[in-house]
Order: structure tokens, then sequence, then C-alpha cells
């Protein structure tokens, strides 16, 4: 099983502030990456998908990078509704794993 | 506009089978770009897949909880079903399903999610 890690656990920052959040890959998913964002009594919402393509209808301030094991979602700017958790989460043939999240709060 | 809604009790006893329905409306579950998949969430814990089905009835499952799942699919109800037997307090989640593309990673869109308690 591939085991995702992220770091940080949590990120403190300012609104406006730029936010890099990372995610590594116990062995190669090549570009087979998602990244989603929670908030609290809500279901995950899809950001970005293959590692750096954009969802549909997401702000142009979330972006992805990275491939094979190291990977980062970057959002230039903090608006006050990006507060949230962040998670990772990879596909190697037919096993799904999500990393443990990062929390994005408010400094 | 695609959306998914699950159902089910939202308290099972420990040692019994939880039983969850998602319905599918706005599209047809017989599309065969998509497969169908559950997820689940401990309160305050990260997300775990428990796995997917095709409208064929196709399936995969997580390995950690093959031994204890089952997944149908009711193609003229548009609906995919979750029974997770022998539950424990450790099986208490949210339990959300989604759909994935045939050729890709992620989940989108997903259901609202559904609480199940396990206790006595």
């Amino acid at each position: 099983e591939v085991v995702l890690t992220q770091s940080p656990g949590t990120l403190s920052l300012f609104p406006g502030e730029r936010a890099t959040l990372s995610c590594r890959a116990s062995q190669s998913v090549g570009d087979n990456l998602a990244w989603y964002q929670q908030k609290p009594g809500q279901a995950p919402r899809l950001l970005i998908y293959d590692a750096s393509n954009r969802a549909t209808g997401i702000p142009a301030r979330f972006s992805g990078s990275g491939s094979g094991t190291d990977f980062t979602l970057t959002i230039s700017s903090l608006e006050p509704e990006d507060f949230a958790v962040y998670y990772c989460q990879q596909r190697t043939n037919w096993a799904f794993t999500f990393g443990p999240g990062t929390k994005v709060d408010v400094k | 506009q695609l959306q998914l809604q699950e159902s089910g009790p939202g308290l099972v006893k420990p040692s019994e089978t939880l039983s969850l329905t998602c319905t599918v409306s706005g599209g047809s579950i017989t599309n065969s770009y998509y497969y169908w998949d559950w997820i689940r969430q401990p309160p305050g814990k990260g997300l775990e897949w428990i796995g997917t089905i095709y409208y064929s009835g196709s399936t995969y499952y997580n390995p950690s909880l093959k031994s204890r799942v089952t997944l149908s699919v009711d193609t003229s109800k548009n609906q995919f079903s979750l029974k997770l037997n022998s539950v424990t307090a450790a099986d208490t989640a949210v339990y959300y399903c989604a759909r994935r593309d045939v050729r890709g990673v992620n989940f989108q869109p997903w259901g609202q999610g559904t609480l199940v308690t396990v206790s006595s």
C-alpha cells in the first residue's frame, strides 16, 4: 500500500499570505495524485487532479505541482474561505489512499 | 447536475451489519465512463477508501476491509449499496459515496455523507 505523508500538520497563516502544502508518497505514483479541500460538516471538494490540473470551478489561486513521490499544493493568496483541511489522495492499480491532511488555520 | 445521496440507519449494534444505499440523480449509473465508490471518515480523523463498483457489478475492495465488505448495484433504481458486516465501534464514521472516472484517480462529486454510529 502506498502511504501518503502530508506536512505540515497545521499551517497558521494570515489572509493574503501564500500557503505551501506538501504531500509525499512512499513510492512513485506518477502523476496519479489529487488534492481536496474539506470544511467542517462538508464532504471533501476536489481541487486538483492528475497532480496539476484544476478541477472545474476552482479559482486560479490554487495550483498543484510535482510527480513521482513529491507533490505540492500552493494557494497563492489565502482568502477567508480557504481556511480548511486539505487532503492529498493517490491511486495505484486498484488501491486508493489519502494523506492524513494539513489544516490551514487563521494566525 | 449529478447528485449522490446516502441513506440508511444512523445507528448499528456491534457485531451486526451496516447497510447503506447511494442514490444517483441527474445521470445514469450505467454510464460506462464511471465507477462508483464508498469512502468513510471516522469523527475527527482522515479519509479511508472502502471500495468501488462498476455498473456491471465488478468490484474492488480495500484489502483491510475486504473480508467484511460487499458492494452491489441496482441499475433499475440507479442505486449502489454497501454492506459491512461484524461492525465494531471502530466502524463509526461518516460514510460517503462518490463517482470516479474510469481513467482517473479522483472522486467527484461526493454525496453529503451520512454518520453511522456503532453502539449498543
